[in-house]
């Protein structure tokens, strides 16, 4: 997707260790979402983010949208295997459209 | 709670054949449903949105179409497959406009 870019495309982390991933937009965003999708099904929904500056955790994973809700993060802290898979943003973009970034892919390694 | 489903899991077509993919939802009413296209390493474009039976939305000119024969189903279909058709194909539904979208486990689509 062009509205959306994530960065990095693809991340190898030892387990334990902490990881940032990030996606930005050109526009400024309705909402911005979270996914984690395991390869070959379907996309779970991590959280969702509307309000500028606004901050959401759950377990391990905290996700941040900055104030001119353009650009959001994903950290993980003290990486599991089971975080493994592939980690997309998608956004709102109004009138029932959405788009989503090409995904970034976590490898957890023991 | 709500459930979506697809099927089938996996499809393998040839060229020209025509085509029809199902979703269903169920445990809501009057949900909003999208159906989205996953290329090998890519994101997810979306092809079609409908926020009501029979009101569908096209968001890139392509080989396929959608209709909404009931509030809680939605179909993909083609009358000629082509090779670009090929990819994995995944079905969502949310509450309404602006909501997070919860997917279906989606349909593998090799076109030989």
């Amino acid at each position: 997707s062009q509205e959306l870019e994530q960065s990095p495309q693809s991340l190898i982390v030892q387990e334990g260790k902490n990881l940032t991933i990030n996606c930005t937009s050109s526009k400024t965003l309705y909402g911005l979402y979270w996914y984690k999708q395991k390869y070959g099904e379907g996309l779970i929904f991590l959280m969702m983010l509307q309000k500028g500056g606004e901050e959401k955790s759950h377990e391990k994973i905290t996700a941040k949208l900055d104030e001119k809700k353009q650009q959001s993060s994903l950290h993980i802290t003290a990486s599991q295997p089971s975080h493994a898979g592939i980690y997309l943003c998608g956004a709102d973009l109004g009138a029932g459209k959405s788009t989503f970034g090409d995904g970034t892919t976590l490898t957890v390694k023991p | 709670s709500q459930t979506i489903h697809q099927w089938p899991a996996t499809l393998v077509q040839p060229v020209g054949s025509p085509l029809s993919l199902e979703c269903t939802v169920e445990g809501t009413s009057n949900p909003n449903l999208y159906w989205y296209r996953q290329a090998a390493g890519r994101g997810l474009q979306l092809l079609f949105y409908s926020v009501g039976i029979g009101q569908i939305s096209s968001e890139v000119p392509q080989n396929l179409s959608a209709s909404r024969p009931q509030d809680r189903q939605f179909i993909l279909s083609s009358k000629k497959l082509l090779l670009s058709d090929s990819g994995f194909y995944l079905c969502a539904w949310s509450y309404s406009i602006g909501y997070e979208q919860y997917f279906g486990p989606g349909t593998r689509l090799t076109v030989t």
